[in-house]
């Protein structure tokens, strides 16, 4: 069974901090990955995607991805009232098959 | 502008009451799927086409018929709606399925009683 696993919190941090997520995932042919961000009532919007191992920095956002422990990271910095919203790791198996994380809410309090 | 198109928003029927949820995309994109998203289950794919012609099931497709007869459209139909399939779908489109950025629709928020 191909599962892609997220602490569904909620997980609050004050403005400014270093909001952290995590993923797991069961098979380790997983290729691509990717972070989703779902505010209340709208659809998923990519924040971002990372196929290699490593880290990806793209403005506060940052994605880490370890094959060898099978776990995907996404560190927010400097987080934002704005950034409070559902977070949602996404898997992808082969070119047809994503599979998506419950997702974890995360609030950023002023 | 880019953009991944359902409709209805919202729906409310009554239970063996056939119905379509239409999706379009304006992106030429060859892959297209239906996801529902339900409290604590997060995002689960119901069918996805490769191409015109070409769906197949995913992981909760009992229930559901798709059609793929153009490149922009994935109807999803629900032939006999049940209250199990109260939940909010999405219709997603991407150039090649797993390996790229899934563009979602509004979604649709279906009621079945």
């Amino acid at each position: 069974q191909k599962e892609v696993e997220q602490n569904s919190g909620p997980l609050s941090v004050p403005e400014g901090a270093i909001a952290s997520l995590n993923c797991t995932y069961s098979d380790r042919g997983s290729q691509s990955f990717f972070w989703y961000r779902q505010y209340s009532g709208k659809s998923p919007e990519l924040i971002m995607f990372i196929y290699s191992n490593g880290d990806k920095e793209d403005g506060r956002f940052t994605a880490q991805l370890n094959k060898a422990s099978q776990y995907v990271s996404l560190l927010i910095r400097d987080s934002q009232p704005s950034d409070s919203a559902t977070y949602l790791c996404a898997a992808a198996y082969n070119n047809n098959d994503m599979r998506f994380g419950a997702g974890t809410r995360l609030t950023v309090k002023p | 502008e880019a953009q991944v198109t359902q409709n209805p928003r919202y729906l409310i029927t009554v239970t063996g009451k056939k119905l379509t949820v239409t999706c379009s995309q304006n992106m030429n994109h060859e892959y297209m799927s239906w996801y529902r998203q339900d409290p604590g289950l997060g995002l689960r794919q119901i069918y996805y086409s490769m191409n015109v012609e070409v769906t197949d099931k995913g992981d909760v497709p009992e229930g559901y018929k798709v059609s793929r007869k153009e490149k922009r459209n994935f109807p999803l139909i629900l032939e006999s709606p049940s209250p199990n399939q109260t939940s909010l779908y999405f219709c997603a489109s991407s150039f090649t399925g797993g390996r790229t950025e899934a563009f979602f629709g509004q979604g649709t928020r279906l009621t079945v009683v």
